[in-house]
């Protein structure tokens, strides 16, 4: 496996429900991310990790909890979701979270969310 | 705070055509500015990314500017091909390494 990864690729789930997304870079990265994608919306950041700081955000809803084990892992636990919450969740990771040269964000393929 | 604007938000063109995509941003305080693909469905793939000291960026068919003073950037395709049919995503990258994205142009190129 190469990049970014993310599993899964398609979740359904129920309100009620309790369900991880997950995901994996394989590129040696320090940094990495979650967005959310709406229809009609921008891309949003939800959180970052990276070696030099966690970033809190503090707009993003408590039912949405990240972990990051290690540089190479990401995950989004979700808990309690509402329909409006149905979206693409994107992945991403950089080498560092420096916006010097070197740094791109690489985007894995995205878990297309369904709240029930 | 940051927000950008994407024109249009649908474009149809028939192959072979040039065609430019633009991208318009509040701040001018920008560090970077990145022009992702992203097929339905999918995840974003890069395609150019302008350092704020450049003015373009070229890879084969696309060609990209930025004029930071007046907060616009252009993506331009030349000869399109149905392949480039996609959604095209500009973002703005500040100090902090985030990303703003706009909310994109779908294009469809017509055989």
């Amino acid at each position: 496996e190469t990049g970014v990864t993310q599993t899964p690729r398609h979740l359904v789930m129920g309100m009620t429900n309790k369900k991880s997304l997950k995901c994996e870079q394989h590129l040696g990265h320090n940094a990495m991310y979650w967005y959310k994608q709406s229809a009609k919306k921008p891309l949003e950041l939800m959180f970052v990790y990276s070696l030099e700081e966690r970033v809190e955000n503090n707009s993003v809803p408590s039912r949405f909890s990240p972990e990051c084990p290690n540089s190479s892992h990401l995950f989004l636990h979700l808990h309690t979701l509402q329909p409006e919450d149905s979206a693409l969740y994107l992945c991403a990771s950089s080498r560092r979270k420096s916006v010097l040269a070197g740094n791109e964000q690489f985007f894995g393929p995205g878990t297309r969310l369904t709240v029930l | 705070k940051q927000e950008v604007t994407q024109i249009p938000a649908a474009l149809s063109v028939p192959e072979g055509e040039n065609l430019v995509l633009n991208c318009s941003f509040t701040d001018s305080a920008i560090y970077n500015l990145q022009w992702f693909r992203q097929d339905p469905g999918k995840g974003l793939t890069s395609l150019l990314l302008i350092q704020s000291s450049q003015r373009e960026q070229t890879s084969g068919r696309l060609n990209a500017s930025l004029d930071k003073s007046s907060g616009r950037s252009t993506l331009y395709i030349a000869a399109s091909q149905p392949g480039d049919s996609a959604t095209y995503l500009c973002a703005v990258i500040d100090g902090a390494n985030n990303l703003f994205f706009g909310t994109g142009t779908r294009l469809t190129v017509i055989p």
